[in-house]
């Protein structure tokens, strides 16, 4: 299992471009959730997906939008770039370890907006 | 709203010695309680989970208290090694299986 995996790993945009973020899962997980990271501010959920077909705002949506092509891919794309999206974002998918249920990250694609 | 935090300060101590991270929320009544470990440029890697009925949760090394009435949870690396040095974060569940996520204690283990 290749578990989540994310596409680009490093970007760089200039203000105005756009660009789509790609997240997929092997593990046959529902729920998937896209994060971004900025120093201080811990993990902030920008939109999730409970299940195909189906998603959600989080706590920072704006500027943000997102598709849930099928149930393995959960994409974030961004319209309008800006510098205050210079960030680390991390999918995530969320499903049993054991008895427990908990989420599992991708490595992370490290975005910078000039 | 919901708000959590962790030790702001970077923890440094020496190899042998017991870690100890705390977790404080507010405005909020969790079900469960998660840690996570994250090493520099990866994501985030599940550790231990602990729910509101439980006090104490123990895997291998590491130990995870959870204090409701607080609202407090502890978490404990003892005879801490130099890989042990990453940075923590706490989170608590909240609505429709969403985590609230701490900002992370980064935590170096001088050999």
């Amino acid at each position: 299992n290749a578990g989540v995996t994310q596409t680009p790993k490093f970007q760089v945009l200039k203000t105005g471009q756009s660009m789509t973020l790609q997240c997929a899962q092997d593990m046959n997980h529902n729920s998937m959730y896209w994060y971004r990271q900025d120093p201080g501010m811990g993990l902030r959920l920008i939109y999730y997906s409970a299940s195909e077909g189906t998603t959600d705002k989080g706590e920072v949506p704006n500027g943000y939008n997102v598709s849930r092509l099928n149930k393995r891919e959960f994409s974030l794309r961004l319209e309008s770039a800006a510098p205050s999206q210079t960030s680390v974002y991390f999918c995530a998918s969320r499903g049993f370890q054991g008895v427990v249920n908990t989420q599992y990250f991708g490595p992370g694609t490290r975005l910078t907006v000039l | 709203s919901q708000k959590i935090e962790q030790n702001s300060e970077a923890l440094n101590i020496q190899e042998g010695k017991t870690a100890t991270l705390t977790c404080n929320y507010t405005n909020y009544s969790p079900a469960y309680l998660q840690w996570y470990r994250q090493d520099p440029g990866r994501g985030p890697v599940f550790l231990l989970l602990i729910r509101e009925n439980e006090k104490e949760k123990r895997k291998e090394r590491l130990k995870v208290t959870f204090d409701t009435t607080l609202k407090q949870s502890l978490f404990h690396i003892t005879a801490s090694q130099p890989a042990d040095s990453a940075t923590y974060l706490c989170a608590l569940d909240s609505t429709g299986g969403k985590l609230i996520f701490g900002q992370g204690t980064e935590l170096s283990v001088k050999p």
